[in-house]
């Protein structure tokens, strides 16, 4: 099983700040990685494919970067509705698919 | 519109077991697989299993199979995910996902269903 591991655990942003989040694999996972927002009690909502391929629409201060086993997701400025929490999911060797802990952006 | 719609709120005692649906709409249900993904309360998500809804094919993460039965009934468009054995460490949430089509990523999700399992 390949295991996610994502950083930091919190991140506290002011708006208009920029957020970079990191996931990291266990082995590589090629390209074939996710990434999903989550706010509270709703369900996850996938916001980048394929490590860099935004979901339609998805704004574009989401971006997503990395290959292989390091990954980065970055939100240019941060907006009010973007405090949430964020998992990396990958999908190059199932079952299972696996995410990550998350990683909670928070208002600072 | 294109959505996944799942069951209410289910409240089990350890040792029973809970069903829960998820109806597809909006979208050719025999053209998506179906997965099934938890989230204990304030915990990460963890995959469950999926369901083939054309084939009735399943699949299963190792530490659910012989515990979670996944069906479907193509007449209305809805699968089932049956966990049996319920413990108190199954509370959570339980949400279904359609896969995208070509590759194993999630691209609609329901709103998922609380199971708490509470003597």
């Amino acid at each position: 099983e390949i295991v996610m591991t994502q950083s930091p655990a919190t991140l506290s942003v002011s708006p208009g700040e920029r957020a970079t989040l990191s996931c990291r694999a266990s082995q590589s996972v090629s390209s074939n990685l996710a990434w999903y927002q989550q706010k509270p009690g709703q369900a996850p909502r996938l916001l980048i494919y394929g490590a860099s391929t935004r979901a339609t629409g998805i704004p574009a201060r989401f971006s997503g970067s990395g290959s292989g086993t390091e990954f980065s997701l970055t939100i240019s400025s941060l907006q009010s509705e973007d405090f949430a929490i964020y998992y990396c999911q990958q999908y190059n060797k199932w079952p299972p698919v696996t995410f990550g802990q998350g990683s909670k952006v928070e208002i600072k | 519109q294109v959505q996944l719609v799942q069951s209410g709120t289910e409240v089990k005692k350890p040792g029973a077991s809970v069903k829960v649906s998820c109806k597809a709409s909006g979208y050719t249900f025999t053209g998506y697989f179906l997965h099934w993904v938890r989230q204990a309360p304030g915990q990460g998500l963890e995959w469950m299993g999926w369901i083939n809804p054309d084939s009735g094919y399943t699949d299963f993460a190792e530490r659910f199979q012989g515990r979670v039965t996944l069906t479907r009934d193509t007449s209305i468009s809805t699968v089932y995910m049956e966990v049996s054995r319920l413990r108190s460490d199954d509370t959570a949430v339980y949400y279904c996902a359609r896969r995208s089509s070509s590759y194993w990523y999630f691209d609609l999700w329901g709103r998922g269903t609380l199971v708490t399992v509470s003597s």
